[in-house]
């Protein structure tokens, strides 16, 4: 089974400076990557994804990650933060070549706070 | 285009009852996966359903159980309710292994 470790629980950054939150997971021949973001009392949304192809990925509201297959990281990030974007974020991933299908394992969540 | 949606919003029970949640998929999408979130942690998968038979399980008890309609509705069951059950409840629905749709769960509370 995969695993997804996200190194930091909790990230305060000012407004308007840069973040990055960092994934891990563990390794495999391939797979299927996603960042969900969590506003207080809702439900995921899907930041973006990565299937294939370009390792640098682009998704909504400016943010971005970047595949590293050597390192099995999967690491968002966005250039200017704003107070609107805290919440908590998610990393998951998925194995399509396992047994398992499109489970999806995900990682205890990194919580990003905008300090004005 | 309607997402996917659940029902409630919120519960409360007390130990040992029973309680089934709904889950409505994205339309055109036929497979529905649950997952548990306690407070502070990521969601952990419970099962999944495709074709109204259970396709995938995580690591839960019996006591958890589902089904899905041939609408590709979805319902959640868990039997004899602990503490420990209390938590956000989300599903899930998809069409492909690219990807999956959350609804905005049900939170349960367990007295």
């Amino acid at each position: 089974a995969q695993s997804v470790t996200q190194l930091d629980s909790q990230v305060p950054v000012f407004e308007e400076a840069p973040v990055e939150l960092r994934c891990n997971y563990s390794s495999s021949v391939s797979v299927y990557l996603f960042w969900y973001v969590q506003y207080p009392n809702q439900g995921l949304q899907l930041l973006l994804k990565y299937l294939s192809g370009s390792t640098l990925v682009k998704g909504i509201n400016g943010f971005e990650a970047e595949f590293n297959k050597s390192q099995t990281s999967f690491h968002l990030r966005k250039p200017s933060v704003h107070i609107s974007d805290t919440a908590e974020y998610f990393c998951a991933v998925s194995d399509p070549t396992s047994n398992t299908g499109n489970q999806f394992y995900f990682g205890t969540g990194t919580s990003l706070t905008v300090i004005p | 285009d309607a997402g996917v949606t659940q029902s409630p919003t919120h519960l409360i029970k007390t130990r040992g009852q029973q309680v089934t949640l709904r889950c409505s998929p994205k339309s055109g999408h036929d497979t529905v996966s649950w997952y548990q979130q306690a407070l502070g942690q990521g969601p952990q998968f419970i099962f999944q359903y495709y074709e109204e038979e259970e396709r995938q399980r995580g690591n839960f008890p019996d006591r958890f159980s589902g089904h899905q309609f041939p609408n590709y509705s979805s319902e959640l069951n868990v039997n004899a309710l602990l503490l420990g059950d209390s938590a956000l409840y989300l599903c899930a629905s998809s069409l492909t292994l690219l990807e999956q749709y959350f609804g905005p769960g049900t939170r349960l509370t367990v007295t």
